[in-house]
């Protein structure tokens, strides 16, 4: 089944914790995203990947870093997380990016910054 | 600030009803437009797409696009209980960016 798959789904923290929040896809997809959905907000997209190795800024990129290593993979690490991070968290892919393909999401992680 | 506008609702319609969801969007060179559907809950997924002025019918939904009013709406013919959710506007306005809009909730009665 083509899938994007997210890890953990829930997740409650500390301020200053470290944590990565997995992205994976299936479907072959050169590019994938991150967004955060705050309610009011929207989707605002944190970072995107159009390859492996090539990584830029979204919107609201402050706080946040990724990787891409391999295609297939696309981590979300906060370094020192904090109250102002708790948000819902998708990762989506998409074949050719994002001008003409619709986007896959993944089932969100939800995360509790205490 | 490129921004993507949309009235958050609710918006509610009776079953067999015309649901009518609007936006507009700030960047005139933007270049794609996407509606997606989203239930309580879970993620995002495609309902439509349109690039080009006028309209494009799939089923009982209807995407209307006029770049020089800078405006898209989604249109639900015989509306069903089943479409009740929040419905996102995104805009592709390159560069590799999507901007989406907050949502519109729609609750349709049965």
């Amino acid at each position: 089944e083509a899938q994007v798959t997210q890890n953990p789904r829930y997740l409650i923290t500390v301020t200053g914790k470290k944590l990565t929040v997995t992205c994976s896809q299936n479907m072959n997809h050169e590019y994938m995203s991150w967004y955060r959905q705050d309610p009011g907000l929207g989707l605002r997209q944190i970072y995107y990947s159009m390859n492996v190795e090539v990584t830029d800024k979204g919107d609201v990129p402050e706080g946040y870093k990724v990787s891409r290593k391999e295609k297939r993979n696309f981590p979300l690490i906060l370094e020192s997380p904090s109250p102002n991070q708790t948000s819902l968290y998708f990762c989506a892919s998409s074949n050719t990016g994002p001008q003409s393909n619709e986007q896959f999401f993944g089932p969100g992680t939800r995360l509790t910054v205490l | 600030q490129k921004e993507v506008e949309q009235n958050s609702g609710p918006l509610s319609v009776p079953e067999g009803a015309i649901a009518s969801l609007n936006c507009t969007y700030s960047d005139r060179g933007s270049q794609s437009f996407f509606w997606y559907r989203q239930y309580s809950g879970k993620s995002p997924e495609l309902i439509m797409f349109i690039y080009s002025n006028g309209d494009k019918e799939d089923g009982r939904f209807t995407a209307q696009l006029n770049k020089a009013s800078q405006y898209v709406s989604l249109l639900i013919r015989d509306s069903q209980p089943s479409d009740s959710a929040t419905y996102l506007c995104a805009v592709y306005t390159g560069g590799f960016k999507t901007i989406f809009g907050a949502g519109t909730r729609l609750f349709v009665k049965a």
